[in-house]
Parts: structure tokens; sequence; C-alpha cells
């Protein structure tokens, strides 16, 4: 199946810096990724769908000034979570879905392993 | 809008026996429904998925499911727990109109004992 990678796999940052993960999709090209946040024993949430070309779309309750997300080519989308603060501390993971006919998604979203970011 | 609820936040079975992880979901819309498997330190997998197509899902490794709209429910179930099944699951739906967005169940932890 398609192969969506991220970087770093974990990131250990003092509190007040800010953090870059990449997104990237290895074997296909993808005009959108999604980005959920997973806090420990618990589901993930969605935070935002990044959009190649133009804004990325936030979920209620998603500060946009401190998760920036760039969509910067067909394979790679950046998730910045800026003056980090220990409350950030979570799993982040990005999705790209593969397929797309008449503004639908369709059939399977493929994920990636995860970035584990942890604010001192 | 649309939700998920998984009934059980704990299974646990014993190898060799029957597994059955349940999902009820909410949605206004004909949903898309998904299992996921996530095992630790790994990326999500999908186990399978409906569509609207046929109402009993087969998927990877042995699992099927069974989407039931008069109980809003996709059950997901085994007849042979193998010790690699121990992990986290996760129904999922997605409606069409949210453009590919998904929205994930609590997760239930399935722990296979030898």
């Amino acid at each position: 199946g398609a192969v969506v990678s991220q970087h770093p796999s974990w990131v250990i940052c003092k509190s007040g810096t800010s953090v870059k993960i990449e997104c990237r999709s290895l074997d296909f090209q993808a005009t959108t990724m999604f980005w959920y946040r997973q806090f420990p024993k618990q589901s993930l949430m969605l935070m935002a769908t990044s959009n190649e070309g133009s804004k990325a779309t936030y979920e209620q309750g998603v500060e946009k000034d401190k998760f920036l997300i760039n969509h910067a080519s067909l394979t790679l989308s950046t998730l910045t979570v800026t003056s980090a603060h220990p409350e950030d501390s979570s799993f982040y993971i990005c999705s790209a879905p593969t397929s797309k006919r008449g503004g639908r998604f369709r059939g399977e979203q493929f994920f990636g392993p995860g970035t584990r970011l942890t604010v001192l | 809008a649309q939700s998920v609820t998984q009934l059980d936040s704990h299974v646990s079975v014993s190898e060799g026996t029957p597994v059955l992880l349940r999902c009820n979901y909410s949605s206004s819309y004909s949903p898309s429904l998904f299992w996921y498997v996530q095992h630790p330190n790994k990326g999500l997998q999908l186990l399978l998925k409906y569509t609207s197509a046929a109402t009993l899902v087969k998927g990877i490794n042995g699992f099927e499911a069974e989407f039931k709209k008069s109980e809003t429910s996709f059950h997901l179930t085994k007849p042979s727990a193998h010790m690699s099944d121990a992990a986290e699951y996760f129904c999922v739906v997605s409606v069409g109109t949210s453009y590919g967005k998904l929205t994930f169940g609590q997760g239930t932890i399935l722990t296979v004992h030898p």
C-alpha cells in the first residue's frame, strides 16, 4: 500500500520553542492531508485539514496561530507547534487519502507512524 | 455530525477463541465505516472498510465486520484470536460531505492470553 512518513518520530523541546513536524507521502501525491492529535490512552482528534496551495482548515477549538500548517508541495505538509508548552505534549499523526472523485474522498487513508512531542 | 462509540475500552480473550469488538455509530448521512488497528509505536493500519457495498465486509488477518443499519452497528469479529492480534483497535466513521475527515471512536485495547 501507499506509504506516509513523518519526521521526526519523536522530539523533546523546551517550553517556548517551536517545533516543526513533517508529513510526506512517499509514493503518491496528496493534495490533502490531515493532522490528528492523540493524547495518552485516548483516541485521535482531528486538528486540521492541510490543503496544497491554500490555507489549512482548522477544527473548532484548535488555535491556528499555535499550530501552523503549510502544505508546501503535493507530497509534503508540515505542522509547526509554535511557542510550545507542556500541555502541547502529545502524539501527532498525519494521514493522506489516495483517491478523490467528484470532490469526495473514497477508499483508504494512509497514516504516518506519528511524532511524539514532549515539551519540558 | 457523526460520532462513533466503541462499547468496550478493553477486551481480553484467550488465543484461539473468538474476538468481538463492538462499535455503534451515529451519522446523518450514509456513512463510510472503517476499522483501524494500532500496534505500539506503529502507524494505524486499515483492517477493513464499509462503503455502501456488501454489508458483510472481510478484511485482513481474518477479521470481518457487519454493517447493520437498523442497529447502527459495525462490530468487528474474528473466529480465532492470535497473539499477534493484541493491539488497539479503532472504529472510524467518515461522511462523504466531510471530504475525508475521519471521526475516531475511543479505541478498544485487545489483549490475547496464551
